[in-house]
């Protein structure tokens, strides 16, 4: 089953330290998406790319994240300097590349990233 | 005010019961409208799509869209333990730069006992 896989499941890091989330999209897809899920919080848009660019990161915290989708692996979700409030779980998803249907996403498994 | 209000629950219904899970949205630019089921720690899962307003069924899965009240629903027949799970609605705006970028409701925690 080539579906949307990421890893680690589950990571732990203290205050001040980098996370780093890993996601490889779906067979076929060209389009990646990452999430956040905060506790008692529906998911929120974070940044949406394509292989070697940023199409929107409209949803990115501006300091401390970044993104990337190179040529070749996975998409990576970088936290640097992690505060308590970054504890969430992290949810990628991919989309085929047509027009059409880029609207429906297919989601992973999530990071749920815990900040001691 | 959230774009999109969804009631947490939770709600419980015995096997059987048809269930009835709605949102409410304020941006009349959205135009596509999904329900996700989402299991506990894992990533939601994409039950039905529909563009505009009208009924689309699924097997025991019926969306509706009604664009003049801005309301959304999804009901299940003959529900299920096995449908236990956190219902998410998601919608967005009709291509342009919001490709991907869906707004969710909180979702609603189902529990379908036995």
């Amino acid at each position: 089953n080539a579906g949307v896989m990421q890893n680690p499941r589950h990571l732990v890091r203290r205050r001040g330290q980098e996370a780093r989330l890993r996601c490889s999209p779906m067979k076929g897809h060209s389009h990646v998406y990452w999430y956040r899920q905060l506790p008692e919080e529906g998911l929120k848009f974070m940044v949406y790319l394509q292989k070697e660019n940023i199409i929107d990161e409209s949803g990115m915290p501006k300091e401390r994240f970044s993104a990337e989708f190179p040529k070749e692996g996975p998409s990576i979700l970088r936290i640097q300097q992690v505060v308590r409030g970054d504890s969430a779980a992290y949810f990628c998803a991919s989309s085929p590349p047509s027009l059409a249907t880029n609207e429906k996403l297919f989601f992973g498994s999530g990071t749920q990233l815990s900040v001691l | 005010q959230k774009e999109v209000e969804q009631d947490p629950g939770p709600l419980s219904v015995p096997e059987g019961a048809i269930v009835s899970l709605n949102c409410t949205y304020s941006n009349s630019a959205f135009q596509y409208f999904m329900w996700y089921r989402q299991y506990s720690r894992k990533g939601p899962e994409l039950l039905m799509y529909t563009y505009s307003s009208g009924n689309k069924e699924d097997g025991r899965f019926t969306a509706q869209v009604d664009k003049s009240s801005k309301y959304i629903s999804l009901f299940i027949r003959d529900s299920q333990p096995s449908d236990s799970a956190t219902y998410l609605c998601a919608m967005i705006n009709a291509g342009g730069t919001s490709y991907g970028k869906l707004t969710f409701g909180q979702g609603t925690i189902l529990t379908v006992h036995p």
